[in-house]
């Protein structure tokens, strides 16, 4: 069960938007509306920041944003702050009954 | 506020078992489907397994199944997970998460540590 590719590592100054993406296959990520993103800073639990390819929950800035095109998908970060620095997996379910992380994409605030 | 609390985990040698509990809080626990999801010491999030409220279904990643065994016990609120013939692959921070549907996990627990290793 191979994961979905993330870039290692994505930087961004304060006040910036970044974009991290999220590669899969059309039977997780192209092939289903439940994508998910999620936030982990360092010896914490992950938290939920995106489902449904770009629901925010409750309590999420409006600052994260979700889309797909294809077997991609993206989670936007705009106005970029130092609290944004962590990691972020994406997450997808994958036909034949399970779900999917993404490798993780450590987010730098320069 | 939805609380989850992991326990059980610890050092265990190689081919042992082990048996994780997660004791759940403030939610209706029988209504939620609940997963285990792990993270190997710096590296990435792996799902591990999945159960259904009514424990009806059962889904395993491909590198636990046959040796892992997901349950639940709705009268005490209680996600577990047996593991037996433990690999040092199998070394982790297991954390159990509330399924908010979507299969999105909502709410995790803040996991435990566990050790495979002679």
């Amino acid at each position: 069960q191979s994961a979905l590719t993330q870039p290692a590592s994505v930087s961004g100054s304060p006040g910036q938007s970044i974009t991290v993406s999220c590669t899969g296959t059309n039977s997780d990520v192209g092939g289903h509306n439940y994508v998910s993103w999620y936030q982990q800073h360092p010896g914490k639990a992950p938290k939920l920041m995106i489902y449904e390819v770009s629901n925010r929950p409750s309590g999420v800035s409006n600052r994260f944003s979700g889309s797909t095109s294809g077997n991609t998908a993206s989670l936007t970060i705009s106005g970029l702050q130092a609290e944004d620095e962590a990691d972020y997996y994406c997450s997808s379910y994958r036909t034949s009954n399970s779900y999917v992380f993404g490798t993780g994409t450590r987010v730098t605030v320069l | 506020e939805v609380q989850l609390v992991e326990s059980g985990g610890g050092l265990v040698q190689p081919g042992g078992s082990l048996r994780l509990s997660c004791a759940a809080s403030e939610f209706t626990f029988r209504s939620y489907s609940m997963n285990w999801v792990r993270q190997a010491p710096g590296k990435g999030l792996e799902w591990v397994s999945y159960i259904s409220g009514s424990s009806s279904t059962t889904w395993y990643a491909d590198s636990v199944k046959g040796r892992f065994t997901i349950s639940r016990d709705n009268a005490k609120s209680s996600l577990y997970l047996q593991m037996n013939s433990l690999r040092a692959e199998d070394t982790a921070v297991y954390y159990c998460g509330r399924a908010g549907g979507s299969y999105r996990i909502d709410y995790w627990g803040r996991g435990t540590l566990v050790t495979v290793s002679s």
